[in-house]
């Protein structure tokens, strides 16, 4: 079975540009979380979806947005980017929303703001 | 608050030699604990976890985890290192449907 995949894997925008992210899940997986770890930290926790609804949100500005489609897959959505949202971005995808489920994640998405 | 302590940010052992790397958690209740691998410029991959029950758990790739509430710890052990256990090391902690991540802890291995 395929893993989590992440697209692109490398992107470079500028400062006040929009960047759209996108995760595909393990087959029969239905919740989503994203996650944002910057160089030299661990992963911070931006938001979980869980059957096409948001389920959980950390500690972001509403610059950042997230959505689920049917087919479980997701979007993470980050506007007016500042050079600060240079991070790389990954995805987990995992059977239910809480926390006894185990979390896989994708190889990331490398976002270079400039 | 949810916190996840990784004391060490870098760790240099040698090949063939034993390892411990150390995790404190802070949490309310039994929390779900988790270790994962992370090599450069990959995603994470889940080594153990531990939820209840025997409080020594086994992962892959020779790696085990040991809970002990009374310290709110969660140490993760390997008895022989190989070069390829060189990498970014994360303790995690599970809360309803949130993950808190600690800072990581470089491991670099030396023949």
């Amino acid at each position: 079975d395929a893993g989590v995949t992440q697209s692109p894997t490398h992107l470079i925008k500028t400062r006040g540009q929009h960047v759209t992210l996108r995760c595909s899940p393990i087959s029969g997986h239905k919740s989503v979380s994203w996650y944002q770890q910057v160089l030299g930290q661990g992963p911070q926790f931006i938001f979980q979806y869980y059957e096409k609804e948001e389920r959980g949100r950390g500690n972001f500005p509403d610059r950042f947005s997230a959505r689920q489609f049917p087919n479980y897959s997701s979007e993470l959505n980050v506007n007016a980017l500042l050079l600060g949202d240079s991070a790389l971005y990954l995805c987990a995808s995992s059977l239910g929303p809480s926390a006894e489920n185990t979390q896989y994640f994708g190889p990331g998405t490398r976002l270079t703001v400039l | 608050a949810q916190s996840v302590t990784q004391p060490d940010i870098h760790i240099t052992v040698s090949e063939g030699a034993s390892l411990e790397l150390r995790c404190n958690y802070s949490y309310g209740a039994t929390p779900y604990l988790f270790w994962y691998v992370q090599s450069p410029g990959q995603g994470l991959q889940l080594l153990l976890k531990y939820f209840s029950g025997d409080t020594l758990v086994q992962g892959i790739k020779g790696f085990e985890a040991e809970f002990k509430r009374s310290q709110s710890s969660f140490n993760l052990r390997k008895p022989s290192v190989h070069w390829s256990d060189a990498a970014e090391y994360f303790c995690a902690v599970g809360d309803g449907n949130q993950f808190y991540f600690g800072t990581g802890t470089s491991l670099t291995v030396i023949p």
